[in-house]
C-alpha cells in the first residue's frame, strides 16, 4: 500500500539556520507529493508540491525535489525565520482507489528562535 | 473566494451520545475528504467522495460512523454512539479532483467524556 514516513521532531533552530525535514514514501504507481503546513491556530494549507519524478516544488523559500530513486521528498530551506514556526506534513497522493490510510506523515513541529 | 467551512468548531459530548459534523466545500470542488487527526499525528482518511459517490471508505468504522454528501456539495459525518476514543479533530477538505491539492477547513474538535 501507499505510505509516507516523516522524520520525527520536534525541530528547534535559530533564525537563519538551514532546515531539512526528511520524508520518504512507499507507493504503487506514480504519486504526486505534497508538503502541507499548519501555522499556530490555523488550518492545514499547501506549501508546495511535485507531480512527477525530478520535479522541484518551491514556495516561500522552501524547496523539495521528488526523488524516485531514493523514494524521498525532503523539505529544505536555506535560512529559516521565526515566522516559519509551524507543523509540517508530508503527503502522498496516488489518486484512484489506492489512497490508503497512512498517506500523511505524522507531522514535524518546527520552532525557530530569534 | 470562500474556503472550506466546517461546523461546529468545538463539540463536547458524553459517550454513547450521537454527534454530527457539517462541511461545505469550495464551490466547484468535486472531491471531498473527511479526516480524523489525533494529537501529534497526521490526518487519517475516513472517507473520500467524488461528487456524491463515496469512492474510498475503507477506513471508516461503519458500525458507528456514517457520512453522506447529498447533491454532491455539502457533506455530513455522523458518529453514533460516540466512544471515548473518538476524541480528535475532524477535518474536511476539498479539491478540484482527487489528484489536486487539497484545501482544508478549520476542523471540529470533538471531546467525548
Amino acid at each position: 500500500g501507499n505510505s509516507v514516513t516523516q522524520m520525527e521532531g520536534p525541530v528547534t533552530l535559530s533564525e537563519e539556520a538551514f532546515l531539512t525535514i526528511n520524508c520518504t514514501y512507499t507507493a504503487t504507481g506514480y504519486p504526486s507529493l505534497f508538503w502541507y503546513v499548519q501555522y499556530p491556530g490555523e488550518g492545514l494549507q499547501l506549501l508546495l508540491k511535485a507531480t512527477k519524478a525530478d520535479d522541484k516544488g518551491s514556495n516561500k523559500g522552501f524547496e523539495a525535489t521528488y526523488r524516485k530513486e531514493t523514494t524521498s521528498f525532503h523539505l529544505e530551506k536555506g535560512s529559516v525565520q521565526v515566522s516559519d514556526s509551524a507543523v509540517y506534513f508530508c503527503h502522498l497522493n496516488a489518486g484512484g482507489t489506492s489512497y490508503g490510510k497512512l498517506t500523511f506523515g505524522q507531522g514535524t513541529i518546527l520552532t525557530v528562535h530569534p | 473566494e470562500a474556503g472550506v467551512v466546517q461546523s461546529p468548531r468545538y463539540k463536547i459530548i458524553e459517550k454513547k451520545q450521537p454527534v454530527a459534523f457539517w462541511c461545505n466545500p469550495i464551490s466547484g470542488h468535486n472531491t471531498l475528504y473527511w479526516y480524523r487527526q489525533n494529537l501529534g499525528q497526521g490526518p487519517e482518511l475516513l472517507i473520500r467522495y467524488e461528487n456524491e459517490e463515496a469512492v474510498d471508505d475503507s477506513q471508516l468504522p461503519k458500525d458507528r460512523f456514517s457520512a453522506e454528501r447529498l447533491k454532491g456539495v455539502d457533506s455530513t459525518l455522523k458518529i453514533q454512539p460516540a466512544e471515548l476514543g473518538d476524541s480528535a479533530v475532524y477535518l474536511c477538505a476539498s479539491s478540484l479532483s482527487s489528484l489536486d491539492e487539497q484545501y482544508f477547513g478549520p476542523g471540529t474538535r470533538l471531546t467525548v467524556t
